[in-house]
């Protein structure tokens, strides 16, 4: 059975840092892309960051470009998302999401997610 | 700018069938798709892929009730015989090249 289970939320000063994990099972971790994707209390799911499987590559959306990283540690089964220079705009639900195998960028399993909170 | 339009709301009574739409934006009308249940207070789950050609692919445990179409740059979530579980936020979702991008998802009312 595949999970996926998100940790490290919380609430944060603006300006802060915070690293989300996101542990996994039930599946060759390293075969599949993994994506983050947040949703702000009462919006919609917005698209944060994506890893290859074996990490060589990532992707951000402009808003979080420059601010956030995305890495895995393969042999932890286990993905982070560095966030630094947090913003009120950042407070959000963050969600990891697992890569289906062959059919392009569709996230075929979810975390149940972290809160993260950015306020003073 | 690779773009995807959903209603804010739509609404059915229970037993019903329902159809909700995910209009691509002008250019991509080839892009396949995916659909996305979200219920209250739940993390988003996978339903189905869903290609320009109408053709599909379910997630795991999905019932038959769940289908999908498509028609030039739109792309169809149909639900039937409608469940009070049902009711919940449905999201389509496309990707380009090193991106994600979401509808901003329609709220369904089952009545």
């Amino acid at each position: 059975e595949v999970q996926l289970v998100e940790s490290g939320g919380g609430l944060v000063q603006p300006g802060g840092s915070l690293r989300l994990s996101c542990a996994a099972s039930g599946f060759t971790f390293s075969s599949y892309a993994m994506t983050w994707v947040r949703q702000a209390p009462g919006k919609g799911l917005e698209w944060v960051s994506a890893i290859s499987g074996s990490g060589g590559n990532t992707y951000y959306a402009d808003s979080v470009k420059g601010r956030f990283t995305t890495s895995r540690d393969n042999s932890k089964n286990t993905l982070y998302l560095q966030m630094n220079s947090l913003r009120a705009e950042d407070t959000a639900v963050y969600y990891c999401a697992k890569h289906e195998s062959s059919s392009g960028w569709i996230y075929d399993y979810w975390g149940q997610g972290t809160l993260v909170t950015v306020s003073s | 700018q690779l773009v995807l339009t959903q209603s804010p709301s739509a609404s059915a009574s229970l037993g019903a069938s329902v159809k909700l739409t995910c209009t691509l934006s002008s250019g991509q009308s080839s892009y396949a798709i995916a659909w996305y249940q979200q219920q209250p207070e739940k993390g988003p789950r996978y339903l189905m892929k869903l290609n320009s050609d109408g053709s599909h692919s379910k997630g795991d445990g999905i019932p038959d009730r769940f289908s999908g179409s498509s028609s030039g740059a739109e792309r169809y979530l149909t639900i039937s015989s409608l469940q009070s579980e049902d009711e919940a936020d449905y999201y389509c979702q496309t990707w380009g090249t090193g991106i994600g991008v979401f509808g901003g998802g329609t709220k369904l009312t089952v009545l």
